[in-house]
């Protein structure tokens, strides 16, 4: 079946630094990936659309200098969390659209403790 | 705007009995619907999708869902449930112009009792 795993799956880093999250589609190849954050005992909500060879789009109120995306293969988009602070602190998940089967399967998320 | 609804945010079932997950959606013409399980440690799991026709959707795991027009919903349906099926659960809808840029109910954590 069609695996997304990402790395690292926990981090901890001080304020004032950089995080790279890396998404990968393992056994396919895609065009299109999404990054999700998600908070404690809450819903997903969708960040930026990552897309092979160009920018990402930004949903309304994600600062896009903050959060950076690059998606530079088709298995690979990779999230940068700038200057992170505290408030950045969340579990990142990323999926991946299989264009074949038109789903999207998801990686099992990166947990992100800024101190 | 799209917008999903997840009614109850914790069921408790006990093992054997049956199961029923209420999702209400808004969106302006027929969204795409998904139903996603997530278990600690592992990533969404994709249970079953609408996206045209039959409107009694079989999924994996023995799960199946009804779209249902008139009324906004998409409820999410176990006829027996296993200790297995302890998860979060997640409806998720879809424009049909962008539908991979899926909005997400808040969920709703099921707890299955012996």
């Amino acid at each position: 079946g069609a695996v997304v795993s990402q790395h690292p799956s926990w981090v901890i880093c001080k304020s004032g630094t950089s995080v790279k999250i890396e998404c990968r589609s393992l056994d396919f190849q895609a065009t299109t990936m999404f990054w999700y954050r998600q908070f404690p005992k809450q819903s997903l909500m969708l960040m930026a659309t990552s897309n092979e060879g160009s920018k990402a789009t930004y949903e309304q109120g994600v600062e896009k200098d903050k959060f950076l995306i690059n998606h530079a293969s088709l298995t690979l988009s990779t999230l940068t969390v700038t200057s992170a602070h505290p408030e950045d602190s969340s579990f990142y998940i990323c999926s991946a659209m299989h264009q074949s089967t038109d789903t999207q399967y998801f990686g099992p998320g990166t947990r992100l403790t800024v101190l | 705007a799209q917008s999903v609804t997840q009614p109850d945010i914790h069921i408790t079932v006990s093992e054997g009995a049956s199961l029923e997950l209420r999702c209400n959606y808004s969106y302006g013409a027929t969204p795409y619907l998904f139903w996603y399980v997530q278990s600690p440690g592992q990533g969404l799991q994709l249970l079953l999708k609408y996206f045209s026709g039959d409107t009694l959707v079989q999924g994996i795991k023995g799960f199946e869902a009804e779209f249902k027009r008139s009324q906004s919903s998409f409820n999410l349906r176990k006829p027996s449930v296993h200790w297995s099926d302890a998860a979060e659960y997640f409806c998720a809808v879809g424009g049909t112009d962008s539908w991979g840029k899926l909005q997400f109910g808040a969920g709703t954590q099921v707890v299955v009792t012996p």
